[in-house]
Formats: C-alpha cells, structure tokens, sequence
C-alpha cells in the first residue's frame, strides 16, 4: 500500500532560522496538503497543492509539488516561536474512486528556540 | 465561519465501558470523517460519510466501534466496550464535495484505564 514518508523527525531551530521539511510517497500523487497540529488541536491546514511543479506561499510558508509527484517540500522562512509544532503532509489514496481518503505522514516535529 | 465542532475536548473512562463522541461539520460541508490520530502518529481515517450515507469504513474496527449521520449534518462516533488501545485523540473533519481538502475539529482526547 500507500506510505507518506515525512522528514526530518524533529527538528531543533533557533528563531529566524530557515525550516525546510519533506514529504516522500511511494505512488503518485494528484493532490499534496499541509497541516500545522498545535498541542491539545485539531490539524489546520497551511497549504493546498494540486499540479506537478506548483510553488504555492502562505505568509513565511511555501511548499512545492514535486514534478514527479512523488513528492513535496515545505519552507518556513525567518521562524518565530509560534511556529512551534507538528507539521504533517497529507494526500488522497489512490486505491479508492472516492474523494478525501487521506492518507497522513508521520509528522515533523519542530521546535523554535529563541 | 464556524469551523468544525467536537464534544466533549476530554474523556477519561475505564476499559470495558462505552464513550460516545460529537461533532458539528462546517456549514454545508457534505462529507465528514472521524480519524483516530495515536500519540506520535498521523491521523488514520476510520470512516467517511457523504451526506448521511457511508462511503468508507474499512478502518473501522466494527466489533467495537459504530458511527452514525442520521440527517448529514452532525455525527456521532461510539466505541462500546473500549480498550486500553482506543486511548487516541478523535479528530472530525468536514469538507466540501469533490474536494480533498479537510477542515479539522479540535478532537476529543479519550484515556481508557
């Protein structure tokens, strides 16, 4: 089946560093989403990808579908301490017709020191 | 815009007891999901309704675990009798139709002693 492969892990960032993350799948992919998790909420969601190649910024946040659509990356530029938490890539399984089935990767949890 | 709702944010109960789970979808949004998200883990889908019908519940453990959407607004999720391994946080989400983007509720952590 599926898998998401997120990385790095955790990552430990001093304030206004730069953050980069990825995302690696072992299908294709039509549709990338990322979502910031705080403690004690709910996933919200930061960025919405849908073609091979796109750039999409949010803010400080930009993320990128890979050409191979395998795969996407997230950025966060000049971090502030409420960047603190866990990001998760997220994107549809193939394996059914119906919309929505996401499947989630494991997280990258980031800290922000100042 | 009122995003989505959940109740109750906490329960604790003992194994072998029952729990029920609430949630209020954002206005017009036809399809609702309830994921269990296990500590240090992504969310895993456990159903998905399209209005009041289900359209995936394969990762349902139905043994235990139930969900309804009588009127394709709000749902409740059920698990009876709880585990020790149901201890999660239950996340609802909504969405438009034909669409993969998901809104999440706040989620309902469960501790099962």
């Amino acid at each position: 089946g599926q898998q998401l492969n997120q990385s790095p892990q955790s990552m430990f960032i001093q304030e206004g560093e730069d953050v980069s993350m990825n995302c690696t799948s072992s299908s294709i992919f039509n549709t990338w989403l990322w979502y910031k998790q705080d403690p004690g909420e709910g996933p919200v969601l930061l960025i919405a990808l849908y073609k091979a190649g796109e750039l999409t910024s949010n803010g400080r946040l930009t993320a990128q579908f890979g050409i191979t659509r395998k795969d996407s990356f997230l950025n966060i530029s000049a971090s502030i301490p409420s960047d603190v938490g866990i990001y998760f890539c997220a994107g549809p399984s193939m394996t059914t017709d119906s919309w929505g089935k996401l499947q989630f990767g494991a997280g990258t949890q980031v800290v922000v020191t100042p | 815009e009122a995003g989505v709702a959940q109740s109750p944010r906490y329960k604790i109960i003992e194994k072998r007891q029952s729990v029920a789970f609430w949630c209020n979808p954002i206005s017009g949004h036809a399809t609702l999901y309830w994921y269990q998200q296990i500590l240090g883990q992504g969310p895993k889908l456990l159903i998905q309704f399209q209005n009041n019908g289900v359209v995936d519940d394969s990762q349902l453990p139905k043994d235990r675990f139930s969900a309804e959407r009588l009127k394709g607004v709000d749902s409740t999720l059920k698990i009876q009798p709880a585990k020790l391994e149901d201890s999660a946080v239950y996340l609802c989400a909504s969405s438009p139709t034909n669409t993969d983007t998901q809104y999440f509720g706040p989620g309902t952590r469960l501790t099962v002693l």
